[in-house]
């Protein structure tokens, strides 16, 4: 099956400064890869999402891209500021099954 | 709309007891899903199901049973807890193109304590 590694586990960055997490997976044949944000004790959300046939998008300050050569996905957040903290994971989807990364703690200090 | 619900928030089991795990979405999703979330290990799937009479097995699927009779809810059995299944558990839903999946509409989570 798919197998989706995330990095790094803990990201700490000042305020206003960018943010990068790396994902890679296994199967050639994923062909959707979401991000999602999930603040502690709540439900993960979407924050921005990607599809196989699109190298790059972006939505505000949040921006994701996607090599399918090297299978490998990243998420960049620009700009950060304190309500950015949280955990973010990756995912990728093949065939309706899908694999999510183990999660960034992503911490913005003040 | 209330999204997709979970029933119960909290729950403490003793080892060997079964139980159900509600989820209900009122969104007309055709695609939904069980996650079970444990530290350090992110969501794994558990079962999904792609419309009503239809679920398949995902990652982690041994020891829980799903049945999808209706578009609207989806259960998740636990046939005999085991401390192992101590976790937080997700049910998510999405619309569905085929093969193609959209963004996931998440529950706010069951708490389960396997004593």
């Amino acid at each position: 099956g798919e197998n989706v590694e995330q990095h790094p586990s803990t990201l700490s960055v000042q305020e206003g400064d960018s943010a990068v997490i790396k994902c890679t997976y296994s199967d050639s044949a994923s062909n959707y890869f979401p991000w999602y944000k999930q603040e502690l004790g709540k439900r993960p959300q979407l924050i921005i999402d990607i599809r196989s046939n699109v190298g790059e998008k972006k939505d505000q300050r949040i921006a994701v891209t996607l090599n399918k050569t090297a299978k490998h996905f990243s998420l960049h957040i620009t700009e950060t500021q304190p309500e950015d903290s949280a955990v973010y994971f990756c995912a990728a989807i093949r065939n309706n099954d899908m694999r999510f990364g183990a999660g960034t703690r992503l911490t913005v200090k003040p | 709309n209330a999204g997709v619900t979970q029933t119960p928030k909290f729950q403490v089991l003793k080892t060997g007891q079964s139980m159900t795990l509600q989820c209900a979405q009122d969104m007309n999703h055709e695609y939904m899903s069980w996650y079970r979330q444990d530290p350090g290990m992110g969501l794994r799937l558990i079962h999904y199901s792609v419309g009503a009479g239809i679920t398949d097995q995902g990652e982690v699927p041994n020891g829980y049973n799903v049945s999808r009779s209706t578009t609207e809810d989806f259960p998740l059995r636990l046939l005999s807890a085991a401390p192992s299944q101590t976790s937080v558990y997700f049910c998510a839903s999405s619309y569905s193109g085929g093969r193609i999946l959209y963004e996931q509409y998440f529950g706010p989570g069951t708490r389960l304590t396997v004593t």
